[in-house]
């Protein structure tokens, strides 16, 4: 499938806003999603959002999706240690998705 | 409510013998699923999904297949396993928009 990208690591400060950031290449894609990983464990679905939306928010959980630069964004506020884990980006065109490598978000207290 | 289950949870297995894994979802009826593997670069692969019972679509060539005998179970089998079949393989399924994952199976070949 299409490539999607994202930058491999992301330190942040306990407190701070995280922002990870997610490029994919196939302009059909339908839904784009955000997905965490904790150490040995499955992937738990963060959010989603349609590709006619340019927003969603979600508790401490803000999406942002420019479709023209195909351009998806996740921005955790008041980041926590519990949220270091790996987030993936997902984008879906068909029945499958398609991810990126993931992203580590390391919190230090 | 959902779940999705999968076992075993660890695996070591020796170069050429087989692979049996199994996925089962409860509290839904004929839901899509799905096998990906996760491999040490951490990207997910696709191997195979599955719309109905019978009904495989492979994404992937390589030495797996997959089977879904029942409406809510999906196996993924090997007849000889490979040094590069190590990784971690996680189970899925859809729900409307959502897809949802199972905890995954550790599989590593010596």
């Amino acid at each position: 499938g299409e490539d999607v990208e994202q930058s491999l690591f992301l330190s942040v400060r306990e407190g701070d806003s995280s922002v990870i950031n997610c490029t994919y290449t196939d302009s059909s894609s339908t839904y784009l999603y955000w997905y965490k990983q904790e150490p040995g464990a499955g992937l738990q679905l963060l959010t989603y959002i349609f590709s006619n939306m340019d927003m969603k928010q979600d508790q401490r959980l803000t999406v942002l999706l420019n479709k023209k630069d195909k351009h998806l964004s996740l921005r955790i506020a008041d980041t926590q240690t519990g949220d270091s884990a790996i987030y993936f980006c997902a984008e879906r065109t068909g029945y499958a998705l398609n991810f990126g490598k993931g992203t580590s978000l390391l919190v230090t207290p | 409510s959902q779940t999705i289950h999968q076992w075993p949870a660890t695996l070591v297995q020796p170069v050429g013998s087989p692979l049996s894994l199994e996925c089962t979802v409860e509290g839904t009826s004929n839901p899509n699923l799905y096998w990906y593997r996760q491999a040490a670069g951490r990207g997910l692969q696709l191997l195979f999904y599955s719309v109905g019972i019978g009904q495989i679509s492979s994404e992937v060539p390589q030495n797996l297949s997959a089977s879904r005998p029942q409406d809510r179970q999906f196996i993924l089998s090997s007849k000889k396993l490979l040094l590069s079949d190590s990784g971690f393989y996680l189970c899925a399924w859809d729900s409307y928009n959502e897809q949802f994952f199972g905890p995954g199976t550790r599989l590593t070949v010596l």
